[in-house]
């Protein structure tokens, strides 16, 4: 088994372009997330899914959007880079229910110039 | 933010020592996660404590949860020098499984 993976692993923008940021797992979750982490600010979720066809807002939604039209992939978009969108991106997912750990993937480091 | 605090930001210790990562948080939570994150990688989840669990044990690690004073702790012992990363505290609050993360206690083992 792959786990989670991410696609790209880097990618730089220049502001205002836009990208997706693809996350697929291997393992049958039913629950997957998208975080970013930024130096000294830990993880924080910008959106979550918890099943095909459904996704909510985490903490910082804004500016980026995301899809999940098949269970095993959860895509991140972002419509129109900014430089505050500088950040390394990560993807996790885990069982329906409470109390599961999650497994996340290895990241994807985003420059926005 | 929901972050909660953990301290210390950053540990050094010797190869051999016990490392204590002190996690605090503000509202009640379902259960309470330790990830740990090697440099440039993802995280790695190491032990989950329920609210109504005070303390668990997996191998070198110990975890404790006080859920009247809103913290926890995490101790490594006979720490290695491949466990020098990056350990975050998770709260599970409920709703999809969402975590708040904190930010993390950098360690450092030396040899």
């Amino acid at each position: 088994n792959a786990g989670v993976t991410q696609t790209p692993k880097f990618r730089v923008l220049k502001t205002g372009q836009s990208m997706t940021l693809l996350c697929a797992q291997d393992m049958n979750h039913e629950y997957m997330y998208w975080y970013r982490q930024d130096p000294g600010m830990g993880l924080r979720l910008i959106h979550y899914s918890v099943g095909e066809g459904t996704t909510a807002k985490g903490e910082v939604p804004d500016g980026y959007n995301v899809s999940r039209l098949k269970k095993q992939n959860f895509l991140l978009g972002l419509e129109s880079a900014a430089p505050s969108q500088t950040s390394v991106y990560f993807c996790a997912s885990t069982r329906a229910g409470t109390g599961n750990e999650q497994f996340f993937g290895p990241g994807t480091r985003l420059t926005v110039l | 933010s929901q972050q909660g605090e953990e301290d210390p930001q950053a540990l050094s210790i010797q190869e051999g020592e016990n490392a204590t990562m002190n996690c605090s948080y503000k509202t009640s939570i379902n259960n309470l996660q330790w990830y740990r994150q090697n440099s440039g990688r993802g995280l790695v989840h190491l032990i989950l404590i329920r609210s109504n669990e005070r303390e668990k044990h997996s191998g070198r690690l110990r975890v404790t949860l006080d859920t009247s004073k809103k913290s926890s702790s995490l101790l490594i012992t006979a720490s290695r020098a491949a466990d020098t990363a990056s350990y975050f505290c998770a709260r599970d609050t409920g709703g999809g499984n969402k975590l708040t993360f904190g930010t993390g206690t950098q360690l450092k083992v030396e040899l």
